[in-house]
């Protein structure tokens, strides 16, 4: 059965840091992977999603990999803005699945 | 439409009663799905529509739970004689069959289900 964890849960920086947010899944058989964020009170935004073909994809501030044998995601952000506070989550579509299996999520507070 | 939309953004009801849910997906999107979202705790898939292909029901967490899709439109999750363990946030999605490995998915808002 598929798992994804993320670390760390909870994780507070000064504005203009470079961070790391991590996302690990047990069974590398995916389709894809997608990066989301998810504001309080409010549903879930897509930020990136990464085909298990590829490595990386990149918006913005924002770069994601992917090492698909290790279990392994990153979700880099640049630069760090106040605005960028919320929750973030990571879903891997399994292949002998339809469902997507999502991570707890990593709550990232930036302060001005 | 311009996005998922979800209604009752919020429901209070006792224990006991029944309660429905509504999902109204993106125009053209023939994949949706239903998740729960217990309060501090990730996304719990219930249930996954896809045209008109029987739905996936392997996340539906009792028979208390049912779900009903019109067509490739409109899909209704109904919770029968609530439970306070139902209290949750209720999130909608719904995605464009691109191909697997493209598929996004556009969440809603989520309806916020209390039962005292």
């Amino acid at each position: 059965k598929q798992e994804v964890t993320q670390i760390p849960a909870a994780l507070s920086v000064p504005e203009g840091e470079n961070l790391v947010l991590n996302c690990s899944f047990t069974d590398s058989a995916i389709y894809n992977l997608q990066w989301f964020r998810q504001d309080p009170g409010k549903g879930l935004t897509s930020l990136l999603l990464i085909q298990s073909s590829q490595r990386e994809q990149t918006s913005g501030r924002l770069n994601a990999s992917l090492d698909k044998s290790s279990g392994r995601s990153t979700l880099y952000i640049a630069a760090s803005q106040p605005g960028d506070s919320a929750t973030y989550l990571c879903a891997v579509r399994p292949i002998d699945g339809q469902n997507f299996v999502f991570g707890p999520g990593t709550r990232l507070s930036v302060l001005p | 439409g311009a996005g998922v939309s979800q209604s009752p953004s919020n429901k209070v009801t006792e224990k006991g009663k029944d309660v429905e849910l509504r999902c109204d997906p993106i125009s053209g999107h023939t994949a949706l799905y239903w998740y729960r979202q217990r309060l501090g705790q990730g996304l719990e898939f219930l249930i996954y529509f896809q045209g008109n292909s029987a739905p996936d029901k392997s996340g539906l967490p009792s028979d208390r739970f049912s779900a009903e899709r019109t067509g490739e439109s409109v899909s209704t999750l109904t919770i029968q004689r609530t439970q306070q363990e139902d209290s949750a946030v209720y999130l909608c999605a719904s995605s464009s069959r691109q191909g697997v490995a493209l598929e996004t998915q556009y969440f809603g808002p989520g309806t916020r289900l209390l039962v005292l």
